[in-house]
């Protein structure tokens, strides 16, 4: 049972234009929620995250949209930058049977081109 | 934020053997997590390694084939135990707080041939 999706394994977009990631979850009882990159060899790394209270966050050029009643958050990059390619891991996060976990998403390539 | 210092880095193992991995956080953590990406996978989560006490394992995953210690609160250990080819792998420490980020090590590579 994948409690936090994302359906898109691979995005390209073109340099200086927005990337828009989506990540759907199925549990409501996550109340935090991340965003991460990943290069490889490399530890996933932490970008912005938002809480279950707000729908927006914002942080320089990433910007994450939560819409609780869809189950749904997005990240949005713009300007998108070469630099940017990577993995992009969603996160939920909750207490959940008397211990607090944190349950990834399966990932979306970013492909930024020159 | 944290820094958490994994190793080995990587590590090419014989199966039928076993490998410990270990994980140091530069400062006090509530929370210390073992996660395995296989490749072209998510992360999945295998346990939470808890001060003091077992760990609490995600289904799937056993404290005989994946034992845990967490002997302080910026110290734990992940043994791979009778390694097969499947557990090849990357294995990830991480660390934080509720409500807040998760910090991540850089990953233990895991091939075992």
């Amino acid at each position: 049972d994948q409690q936090v999706k994302q359906n898109s394994p691979s995005l390209s977009v073109q340099e200086g234009r927005i990337s828009i990631l989506n990540c759907d979850y199925t549990n409501s009882m996550f109340d935090y929620f991340l965003w991460y990159k990943k290069y490889p060899a490399e530890g996933p790394t932490f970008l912005i995250s938002i809480s279950s209270i707000k729908d927006k966050n914002e942080d320089g050029r990433f910007t994450v949209f939560l819409n609780k009643s869809a189950k749904h958050l997005s990240l949005h990059i713009v300007p998108s930058q070469p630099g940017d390619s990577a993995v992009y891991f969603c996160a939920a996060s909750a207490g959940i049977s008397g211990t607090y976990k944190y349950i990834f998403g399966t990932g979306t390539r970013l492909k930024v081109l020159a | 934020s944290a820094v958490i210092s994994q190793k080995p880095s990587r590590d090419i193992c014989q199966r039928g053997t076993s490998l410990t991995i270990q994980c140091q956080v530069d400062s006090q953590v509530t929370m210390m997590f073992w996660y395995r990406q296989q490749p072209g996978q998510s992360l999945t989560l295998i346990a939470t390694a808890n001060q003091g006490s077992e760990a609490t394992y995600e289904s799937g995953f056993v404290i005989d084939k994946f034992p845990i210690s967490r002997p302080n609160l910026t110290f734990s250990t992940l043994t791979v135990s009778n390694m097969s080819p499947e557990d090849s792998s990357i294995y990830l420490c991480s660390a934080g707080t509720p409500d807040t980020e998760a910090f991540f090590g850089q990953g233990t590579r895991l091939t075992v041939v």
